[in-house]
């Protein structure tokens, strides 16, 4: 059975740094053209994309967001990594990671999602 | 970027009805989009890709049309549990995804 599970703090300070963590079972970030997004939903509004990153290492970023994310994987952990920088009020959201069955297909499984608030 | 607008915002519709849901590209994705169904508390479903495609699982009342920049989804017979919030996305750029504003269907 395929799973993901987000994770990661439920409070962060303004122009503090978010790191979160996406565990998943049931495949491996090694399977070729496999690919895991984050994507995240403010209270009461749309699904925003993030980003993204491949089994082969390639990577991509939402132009809006791009200088404040990075995107990793430890494919021995099963994990993937996002970092989001110098956090604010409004990036609070439900955080959520999903997977990409191949290149060219859409989100297929998604985590549970994890709720983010930025108060100080 | 490309822009994803979908309409109506919010549907009210009685058990039963056929209900569609539009929406449009900024520019042409081929058939690059997908629909997802999302109830309140709960991550998105994936129901359609490549733009009619129905996801395994899914119920035949689903179904997805359309190509370039315009795109529909319709349920043919709606039913208690589809009243959901409804997302197009399209997936044609290597250098990222977008979703559309939502379609609440709502009870009438």
């Amino acid at each position: 059975q395929v799973t993901l599970k987000e994770s990661g703090p439920v409070l962060v300070k303004p122009t503090e740094t978010l790191t979160l963590t996406c565990t998943v079972s049931g495949f491996s970030l090694s399977n070729a053209r496999m690919g895991v997004s984050w994507i995240r939903q403010p209270p009461g509004k749309a699904l925003e994309w993030l980003a993204h990153i491949f089994s082969n290492d390639e990577k991509s970023y939402s132009t809006s967001l791009k200088s404040r994310l990075t995107i990793s994987k430890d494919t021995s952990k099963s994990q993937v990594v996002l970092t989001m920088t110098n956090m604010d009020p409004v990036d609070t959201a439900t955080y959520y990671c999903a997977r990409i069955r191949y290149h060219g297909f859409p989100f297929d499984i998604w985590g549970q999602g994890t709720m983010v608030t930025v108060s100080s | 970027d490309i822009q994803m607008t979908q309409s109506p915002s919010t549907l009210s519709a009685s058990v039963g009805d056929r209900v569609t849901i539009t929406c449009r590209a900024s520019q042409s994705i081929s058939s690059w989009l997908a629909w997802y169904q999302q109830k309140p508390g709960k991550a998105p479903k994936l129901l359609i890709y490549k733009a009619s495609s129905l996801e395994s699982g899914v119920p035949s009342r689903f179904s997805g049309s359309g190509s370039g920049t315009e795109f529909t989804l319709t349920i043919s017979s709606l039913q208690p549990d589809d009243f959901a919030t409804y997302y197009c996305q399209q997936y044609n750029s290597y250098s990222g995804e977008t979703f559309g504003q939502g379609t609440k269907v709502e009870i009438k």
